[in-house]
């Protein structure tokens, strides 16, 4: 079964920075999503990649196949972003469902 | 275009009283339905999974169950509720070939 690490748990940081969390998962998937989790619990999903790179708005994801690895980075945060960000991993035909990490809670101090 | 509902939003229960949460997908059909829980300090769990009516993997045993009575309803339920089952619970749908999910707003369950 698919094992999915995401890095760091907690990021605090200043408006304006550059954000990068990361995610590495233990078995190939076919393919990856990002999450973004609000207060409420509502989730959004920001990207789905199964190779290379997407970029939407200020949201980048990457993904590295052959090192079972993702990134996703925001830049110029805004304290809008601040939200759970939460990687999750899809294997197989996909009909059995997303393993998900734990989540990265950001949080951009004006 | 394609919408998922779910409800409620949040949901108050006592020990031993009953549960049941809906899902519905419009805009598609036959579409796989998930029922996921996240307990608190815990990452997203998948609990149950429906390719079509009537047709319910489950993948944690547990105090739950779920129904899929109609193509694009799915149904999660306890005859009766452990202060155990408190968490967030997500109803999510995807096609078959194309693999990527889209999300319920969720329901906080708190049972006390």
């Amino acid at each position: 079964k698919n094992e999915v690490e995401q890095s760091p748990q907690n990021l605090t940081a200043q408006e304006g920075e550059f954000i990068t969390i990361n995610c590495s998962y233990s078995v190939g998937i076919s393919a990856l999503h990002w999450l973004q989790q609000h207060p409420g619990g509502g989730i959004v999903s920001l990207f789905m990649l199964s190779s290379g790179k997407k970029k939407h708005g200020r949201l980048i994801a990457t993904i590295n196949i052959q090192e079972k690895h993702s990134s996703l980075h925001i830049t110029a945060s805004h304290p809008r972003d601040s939200a759970v960000y939460i990687c999750a991993t899809l294997s197989g035909g996909g009909a059995d469902g997303l393993t998900f990490g734990k989540g990265t809670h950001l949080i951009i101090q004006p | 275009s394609q919408t998922i509902h779910q409800w409620p939003a949040t949901l108050v229960q006592p020990v031993g009283s009953p549960l049941s949460l809906e899902c519905t997908v419009e805009g598609t059909s036959n579409p796989n339905l998930y029922w996921y829980r996240q307990a608190a300090g815990r990452g997203l769990q998948l609990l149950f999974y429906s390719i079509g009516i009537d047709q319910i993997s489950s993948e944690v045993p547990q105090n739950l169950s779920a129904s899929r009575p109609q193509d694009r309803q799915f149904i999660l339920s306890s005859k009766k509720l452990l202060l155990s089952d408190s968490g967030f619970y997500l109803c999510a749908w995807s096609r078959v070939i194309n693999t990527e999910a889209f999300f319920g707003q969720g329901t906080r369950l708190t049972v006390v």
